[in-house]
């Protein structure tokens, strides 16, 4: 069974900082998704990668298939980025692991 | 472009009680989903379907039934409700199927808030 484990669960953080947020699992997979939960619940998609880096605005995702990880970064961090911030892998399926909530303090 | 679209946004359920969520795209994604939320775990996935007429049992299906007579409509049947379906449950697309070969981002609903007393 493919586990997904993030880390931390939670993070409270000053308006600016860097921000990381860590995603392991335990199979291969053929790509792994990040997704952004808003407080008022609505998910969205922002990245899917396979390999590499992805780079969207003050957003970076990066995935070592090696070491089966996969790190979100936040630069710059602003109030609107609080928010449940998920990893889903696809093996023979998406599994979501149970998100790390982010609460950027101004 | 409304994307995927769940109605309704809250519902309180009598135990026993039947409804339908309703999901609908207007992206012509061939890949629907339903899935459930839940304190503490991850979005589990109850059905899936790849294509109209197509649907697939997910991870946790018992007490649910879905159906797909068009490519943009997706709803989701509790037959009758019990308090474990408690949950917010959310409906996502994508272009391709997230299982095989194929990889596409998902697009989701805003979820609907179901609680069963």
């Amino acid at each position: 069974k493919n586990e997904v484990e993030q880390s931390p669960q939670n993070l409270t953080a000053q308006e600016g900082e860097f921000i990381t947020i860590n995603c392991s699992y335990s199979v291969g997979i053929s790509a792994l998704h990040w997704l952004q939960q808003h407080p008022g619940g609505g998910i969205v998609s922002l990245f899917m990668l396979s390999s590499g880096k992805k780079k969207h605005g003050r957003l970076i995702a990066t995935i070592n298939i090696q070491e089966k990880h996969s790190s979100l970064h936040i630069t710059a961090s602003h109030p609107r980025d609080s928010a449940v911030y998920i990893c889903a892998v696809r093996h023979e399926k998406l599994t979501f692991g149970t998100g790390t909530r982010l609460t950027i303090i101004p | 472009n409304a994307g995927v679209t769940q109605t309704p946004k809250f519902q309180v359920l009598k135990t026993g009680q039947s409804m339908t969520l309703q999901c609908a795209q207007d992206m012509n994604h061939e890949y629907m989903s339903w899935y459930r939320q839940d304190p503490g775990m991850g979005l589990r996935l109850i059905h899936y379907s790849v294509g109209a007429g197509i649907t697939d049992q997910g991870e946790v299906p018992n007490g649910y039934n879905v159906s797909r007579s068009t490519t943009e409509d997706f709803p989701l049947r509790l037959l009758s409700a019990a308090p474990s379906q408690t949950s917010v449950y959310f409906c996502a697309s994508s272009d391709r199927a997230v299982y095989g070969s194929y990889n596409s981002p998902l697009h989701f609903g805003n979820g609907t808030r179901l609680t069963v007393t």
